[in-house]
């Protein structure tokens, strides 16, 4: 089946600090998602791609769904203490059957010095 | 709005009891998902409910029954559970197909230990 290798399985990085993590297929999707989760919450939804090359930017977030399909990246400027927390990658593709199916990353955890 | 509620967040049972989790949602989207969490690990879907209809099923066992009431409403009946079945366990729902956009939303999840 279909896998999302996202990298890296964790950071740790001081308050302040730029943040990338990025996400590669071996499949092609027609919209890519990013995600945050805290411990213990469900997953938000951060940034949306839905064209090849897009640059999207949310905040702090930034995202870029790659020109082949098979790949994004996820960047956060200035990190701040709330950033903490685990951030999945998405790939989403329709059932074709009024649905959709996520296929998702491992997860990048991240944490903040102060 | 893009408010998925889930009840209960907190759920501990014993292996002989029934029980269930509800999910709303009410932003009109016409299918609505259930995921199971396990610690460190990404999501994993269960089932898929499409305009009120079971559309996938991810091979899981009969002790868990899902129920789409109508079309704000998802349940998952809990039945002779096992203590590897406690997981948070996440509500998703999404608009459809025919508006074009996919992504899928998440409730806070219910937390579920078996005893």
């Amino acid at each position: 089946g279909q896998q999302l290798n996202q990298s890296p399985q964790s950071m740790f990085i001081q308050e302040g600090e730029d943040v990338s993590m990025n996400c590669t297929s071996s499949s092609i999707f027609n919209t890519w998602l990013w995600y945050k989760q805290d411990p213990g919450e469900g997953p938000v939804l951060l940034i949306a791609l839905y064209k090849a090359g897009e640059l999207t930017s949310n905040g702090r977030l930034t995202a870029q769904f790659g020109i082949t399909r098979k790949d994004s990246f996820l960047n956060i400027s200035a990190s701040i203490p709330s950033d903490v927390g685990i951030y999945f990658c998405a790939g989403l593709q329709p059932t074709g059957a009024g649905s959709y199916q996520l296929t998702f990353g491992k997860g990048t955890k991240l944490s903040v010095i102060p | 709005d893009t408010e998925v509620t889930q009840t209960p967040k907190h759920l501990v049972m014993g292996m002989t009891n029934k029980k269930s989790l509800k999910c709303e949602q009410h932003m009109g989207h016409r299918a609505m998902y259930w995921y199971k969490q396990k610690a460190k690990k990404p999501p994993e879907l269960m089932f898929v409910y499409s305009y009120e209809k079971l559309s996938i099923n991810e091979s899981v066992p009969s002790r868990f029954s899902p129920e789409c009431p109508n079309s704000s409403l998802l349940n998952l009946h809990l039945h002779a559970l096992q203590p590897e079945d406690s997981a948070l366990y996440l509500c998703a729902s999404s608009q459809g197909i025919k508006l074009n956009t996919g992504e899928l939303f998440f409730g806070e999840g219910s937390r579920l230990t078996v005893l």
